[in-house]
């Protein structure tokens, strides 16, 4: 029990456009949702915290607007990179939680922009 | 969340037990002591977590002292899948997961 999965596994976009990741609670209702980028050999960064029905709420020094979090159902999170560059090129993980187990990572999106 | 402490990375030859240390000497009486492992190009895959008794599940056992100020995770027959970054996490149980560097651990066969 307790699956992530995580939508796109890689995805190669040109820079200026804009890429969506979905993060989905496959046999669970998440209320909190988590995403975090990772760059190579480098441990993972927590970007933000999704709740269900609210705004998210962002780390210091993540961009709101660049990095636009939408967690419409308990199931389904999406990260929305606008107007992507090649700095944004990074392996990105979600996370969830259902309040009473350890929280389930998905297997993660790696995100190269061109 | 409590600061811990990991060796940036450790050996272990394939077959013997594992033993990953941590330190948390400044971890409060409410946080537990959760071990996540990532192996390369994954995301983090949760192990075992525990508060003052030690814990074993199929996958690993945690060891944490009395003053709870270290723990040591054991793989007890540790393979070359075991080949991963070993995060030790002290939180609050609904706390988001803040990642330190953890340990690489290096399975030799």
């Amino acid at each position: 029990g307790a699956v992530v999965s995580q939508h796109p596994s890689r995805v190669i976009c040109k820079s200026g456009t804009s890429v969506k990741i979905e993060c989905r609670s496959l046999d669970f209702q998440a209320t909190t949702m988590f995403w975090y980028r990772q760059f190579p050999k480098q441990s993972l960064m927590l970007m933000a915290t999704s709740n269900e029905g609210s705004k998210a709420t962002y780390e210091q020094g993540v961009e709101k607007d660049k990095f636009l979090i939408n967690h419409a159902s308990l199931t389904l999170s999406t990260l929305t990179v606008t107007s992507a560059h090649p700095e944004d090129s990074s392996f990105y993980i979600c996370s969830a939680s259902t309040g009473e187990r350890p929280y389930t990572f998905g297997s993660g999106t790696r995100l190269t922009v061109v | 969340d409590a600061k811990t402490t990991q060796p940036p990375s450790m050996d272990c030859a394939e077959g013997r037990a594992a033993n990953l240390p941590c330190n948390h000497s400044t971890i409060s009486g409410n946080e537990y002591v959760y071990w996540y492992r990532q192996i390369h190009s994954q995301g983090p895959q949760y192990i075992i977590h525990g508060l003052k008794n030690n814990e074993t599940n199929e996958m690993a056992s945690l060891i944490i002292t009395e003053d709870r100020k270290s723990s040591t995770l054991i793989l007890p027959h540790a393979t070359l899948r075991d080949t991963a970054v070993y995060y030790c996490i002290a939180r609050y149980r609904d706390d988001k997961i803040i990642f330190g560097k953890g340990t690489r651990l290096h399975i030799l066969p």
